[in-house]
């Protein structure tokens, strides 16, 4: 089983639209997990953290379920700055090793 | 600051030919990932060193690919017959600590085609 699996999409959506994409991670020890965002062909960039019940910046919203073992990610008010790939990243439980998903692919369209 | 700076950027070589990136993370970060994120998919780890010593090399092809990282600075990765199924790019990261509050931060990365 994979450690982090995400649906690759893609997603399309309007300008305006509000989006999640959900990711799941198989080691229910992890503790830390992250959102990055990837431009194509560019490497990928930090957008969030997510460390307790979820947190918000502006238009993004992260929440984690350890319950259910998932994190989603909330995008209100969709951009056409926003396409890009959002990749889940888990953090080894007690270790340094990062974990990706495959990427989910957001294209917002005007 | 300046950040994670990898060479080349574009290399193309044939199948079984070897070749070799080079890495040099922000100053001062002691952990140093390489990564291989082949086409549709997330980047998977391949080393981590910790200043020059390794961590985790357990998803490394160690018959073909090789890592260095000598005075805990700069690092270099190899492959050694390279094969088709390389083609991908090889990210590298740095992070200043261990500490969940330490972001990792990548390079550009190098785009390796194998024909």
């Amino acid at each position: 089983r994979k450690e982090v699996e995400q649906d690759p999409g893609p997603f399309n959506v309007p300008e305006g639209a509000t989006v999640a994409f959900n990711c799941t991670y198989s080691n229910s020890a992890s503790q830390s997990f992250f959102w990055y965002r990837q431009d194509c062909r560019k490497e990928p960039k930090l957008l969030m953290s997510v460390y307790s019940s979820g947190n918000e910046d502006g238009r993004f919203t992260a929440q984690l379920n350890r319950a259910s073992q998932y994190i989603s990610l909330l995008i209100r008010d969709s951009k056409l700055s926003d396409s890009a790939t959002y990749l889940c990243v888990v953090r080894s439980p007690g270790g340094n090793q990062f974990y990706f998903g495959t990427g989910t692919s957001l294209t917002v369209i005007p | 600051e300046a950040g994670v700076a990898q060479s080349p950027r574009y290399k193309i070589i044939e199948k079984r030919q070897s070749v070799a990136f080079w890495c040099n993370p922000i100053s001062g970060h002691a952990t140093l990932y390489w990564y291989q994120q082949i086409l549709g998919q997330g980047p998977k780890l391949l080393i981590q060193f910790q200043n020059n010593g390794v961590v985790d090399d357990s998803q490394l092809p160690k018959d073909r690919f090789s890592a260095e990282r000598l005075k805990g600075v700069d690092s270099t990765l190899k492959i050694q017959p390279a094969k088709l199924e390389d083609s991908a790019v090889y990210l590298c990261a740095s992070r200043a600590g261990e500490g969940y509050l330490y972001e990792q931060y990548f390079g550009p990365g190098t785009r390796l085609t194998v024909t």
